[in-house]
């Protein structure tokens, strides 16, 4: 069974640029959610999307972006990346079903915006 | 939304202590998730615990959902243990969302 996978595993931008970080989820997974973890503190949720449509937000401007495909990988794009962007990005995949909803998690993408 | 306040932020122990890292929340929730992160950033699953008490080994965890917390027991800790310690909680009326508290970092030493 293979796990939860992140590409790329560290990213270099300028302020302005924009980026696209992709996750393959877990064999069976139907839902994916992304979370920004910045220095020192707890992961703060993205987005989740639950069967290819965006299942509930957290507050990130509409910049933050996703899609989720038919084999159930996802994007996460940022527009007009700014300094404090800069943090390091998870993805986790679960299969969601009723109430149940166990996370497993990628490595992470680390982003850093100059 | 839901608050989740993690305690204490830091704890350092030697090598063989136990340790008991709470999670309080704030409002009534149907999933409970307790993380390992280790330094390279990964969160290893601990448990999935909305409700009971379960072990794995030196670990094990409880959530009295009643009374909105969580405990994580670390028993004979190793230095392998160190790392940041995190419990996340969600709520169907939340949408799918998922809130970290702001984790406790825990030092082992030999």
């Amino acid at each position: 069974e293979t796990g939860v996978t992140q590409s790329p595993t560290h990213l270099i931008k300028t302020r302005g640029q924009q980026v696209t970080l992709r996750c393959s989820s877990q064999s069976g997974h139907n839902t994916v959610s992304w979370y920004q973890q910045a220095l020192g503190q707890g992961p703060q949720f993205i987005f989740q999307y639950y069967r290819e449509e965006e299942n509930g937000r957290g507050n990130f401007p509409p910049r933050f972006s996703g899609l989720q495909f038919p084999n159930y990988s996802s994007e996460l794009n940022v527009n007009a990346l700014e300094l404090d962007d800069s943090a390091l990005y998870l993805c986790a995949s679960s299969f969601k079903s009723g109430a149940y909803n166990e996370q497993f998690f990628g490595p992470g993408t680390r982003l850093t915006v100059l | 939304g839901i608050q989740v306040e993690q305690s204490p932020p830091d704890l350092i122990l030697q090598e063989g202590a136990n340790s008991t890292l709470r999670c309080n929340f704030s409002d009534s929730v149907n999933n409970l998730q307790w993380f390992h992160q280790n330094p390279w950033g990964q969160l290893i699953n601990l448990f999935y615990i909305p409700s009971g008490t379960k072990q794995n080994g030196r670990l094990s965890a409880t959530t009295v959902a009643t009374e909105r917390y969580s405990l994580l027991y670390i028993s004979s800790s190793q230095t392998t243990d160190s790392g940041v310690y995190f419990c996340a909680v969600g709520a169907n009326t939340n949408a799918g969302k998922s809130t970290f508290g702001d984790g406790t970092t825990l030092t082992v030493k030999p």
